[in-house]
C-alpha cells in the first residue's frame, strides 16, 4: 500500500523559508520510473504543480516559481523535501506531496493528505 | 509552458445524467492527458491516465477520449458521490500543468 505523508509548519511569516518533508512507504524513489511530485492549491483555488523529482534524481520545477523552489531527496528515509525561499502570503496553500510513474503516462497516482501553510506576519 | 483550458468551469446535473467535461491544451500533448476528482478538503483522486485509462478502483461509468489538444472527460449515469471538482492535468511537457477546474454540482 502506497501512503504518502507531508510535514512541516502550518504557519510561516513573510520572507522566510519553508522546508517541507515528505515522507512515504510502499514505494522505493531507487525504482526506475518512480517520481514524487509537490502539488499546492490556495484555499478555494485550482491545483498548482510545483516540481517533480525523478529515480535518476533529475528534478523539474514549475516557471514561476523555479527560482525560490528546490526539491531533493534522501532514498535512504524514503524521504523528499520541497524548500520554498521568500514566502508571501499569496503562497498560502495546501501543498500536497504525491507520487508519479511513468508508467503511468506520468499521470499521479498516489497523493499525501496535504499540509496547509499560512503565510502571515 | 502548456496552458490547460477547462469548460465548463461549473455544471449543474442531476442524479442519472450524463455529463461531459472538456479540456484543452495550448499545444499538442499527445495522449499525456489525465483526469482528477477532488472533494471538499480531501486530496485530489487519479481516475483517468493516459487520456482513456481507467485507474484501478474507478467505476466504468467514468471514461475519458481525445488526443493532441482536445480531450473529455464524460460521466454517465451520474451518482450522488460524484459530485465534485474534476480536474486535467497534462504530463507530457515540463513543467506539468493542471487545468483550472470544473465543479460539477447537483441541480
Amino acid at each position: 500500500q502506497v501512503t504518502l505523508r507531508e510535514s512541516g509548519p502550518a504557519l510561516v511569516k513573510p520572507t522566510q523559508t519553508l522546508t517541507l518533508t515528505c515522507n512515504f512507504s510502499g514505494f522505493s524513489l531507487s525504482t526506475s520510473g518512480m517520481c514524487v511530485s509537490w502539488i499546492r492549491q490556495p484555499p478555494g483555488k485550482a491545483l498548482e504543480w510545483l516540481a517533480r523529482i525523478d529515480w535518476d534524481d533529475d528534478k523539474y520545477y514549475t516557471t514561476s516559481l523555479k527560482t525560490r523552489v528546490t526539491i531533493s531527496k534522501d532514498t535512504s528515509k524514503n524521504q523528499v523535501v520541497l524548500t520554498m525561499t521568500n514566502m508571501d502570503p499569496v503562497d498560502t496553500a495546501t501543498y500536497y506531496c504525491a507520487r508519479t510513474r511513468s508508467a503511468a503516462a506520468g499521470a499521479i497516482d498516489s497523493w499525501g493528505q496535504g499540509t496547509l501553510v499560512t503565510v502571515s506576519s | 509552458d502548456i496552458q490547460m483550458t477547462q469548460s465548463p468551469s461549473s455544471l449543474s446535473a442531476s442524479v442519472g445524467d450524463r455529463v461531459t467535461i472538456t479540456c484543452r491544451a495550448s499545444q499538442s500533448i499527445s495522449n499525456y492527458l489525465n483526469w482528477y476528482q477532488q472533494k471538499p478538503g480531501k486530496a485530489p483522486k487519479l481516475l483517468i491516465y493516459a487520456a482513456s485509462t481507467l485507474q484501478g478502483g474507478v467505476p466504468s461509468r467514468f471514461s475519458g477520449s481525445g488526443s493532441g489538444t482536445d480531450f473529455t472527460l464524460t460521466i454517465t449515469s451520474l451518482q450522488p458521490e460524484d459530485f465534485a471538482t474534476y480536474y486535467c492535468h497534462q504530463s507530457h511537457s515540463m513543467p506539468n500543468t493542471f487545468g483550472q477546474g470544473t465543479k460539477l454540482e447537483i441541480k
